[in-house]
């Protein structure tokens, strides 16, 4: 079944413990992103893949960091995460942004950072 | 600067008809449009590209307004399926926008019986 998969769902830290969220497709897509989901705010990107070991700043880097060593793979590591990084995240892949081709979204991971 | 989105919510019967805006300051290549359950992640609706050309799905429509940079997506004979929460992305022209996608603060619809 195609589809992108993310770990884990739901996350509870503290300030300053670093961490990792895993996103894995199994599409062959070669572009990824992730995105965070806060009330009235909609989506925001936060950063892009368009291959292997090509990566891009989004909307809202800060904080951030992601490596792409692998095509199916696209973590994103928080290396001290604060209360404002508390939000949804989702993993989505492309075959690619450009000539029309949809995103497949991942199943979302709760993080809430105390 | 994210695209604005309106109206920021909709409520219909079912059966009738709406439609969602998003425009952008910017000069676009492509609007991406997507619905989310709540509790789901966003599902694919629809792509324009500049240029004309359309993908998408067979009930939903949507126009792209180069000139204006504006998208609407057109909700034909609503079906208590089309509830949920919809959101615009869209993409620029310039060279360093290139796979960045801007997403507006979506458009929360709820079709009733």
């Amino acid at each position: 079944e195609a589809q992108v998969t993310q770990n884990p769902r739901y996350l509870i830290t503290v300030t300053g413990k670093k961490l990792t969220v895993t996103c894995s497709q199994n599409m062959n897509h070669e572009y990824m992103s992730w995105y965070r989901q806060d009330p009235g705010l909609g989506l925001r990107q936060i950063y892009y893949s368009m291959n292997v070991e090509v990566t891009d700043k989004g909307d809202v880097p800060e904080g951030y960091k992601v490596s792409r060593k692998e095509k199916r793979n696209f973590p994103l590591i928080l290396e001290s995460p604060s209360p404002n990084q508390t939000s949804l995240y989702f993993c989505a892949s492309s075959h690619s942004l450009a000539g029309g081709y949809e995103q497949y979204f991942g199943p979302g991971t709760r993080l809430t950072v105390t | 600067q994210q695209p604005v989105q309106s109206p920021q919510a909709v409520i219909l019967r079912e059966g009738e008809d709406a439609v969602i805006n998003c425009s952008s300051s910017k000069a676009l290549y492509s609007v991406h449009w997507y619905r989310q359950k709540h509790g789901e992640a966003p599902v694919f609706l629809m792509i324009l590209l500049k240029g004309g050309e359309q993908k998408g799905h067979e009930k939903i429509s949507a126009s792209f307004n180069e000139k204006k940079q504006q998208s609407s997506l057109y909700l034909t004979a609503s079906q208590l399926s089309y509830s949920g929460t919809y959101f615009c992305g869209t993409e620029t022209e310039t060279t360093d926008s290139w796979g960045k996608l801007q997403f507006g603060a979506g458009t929360q619809v709820v079709v009733t019986p």
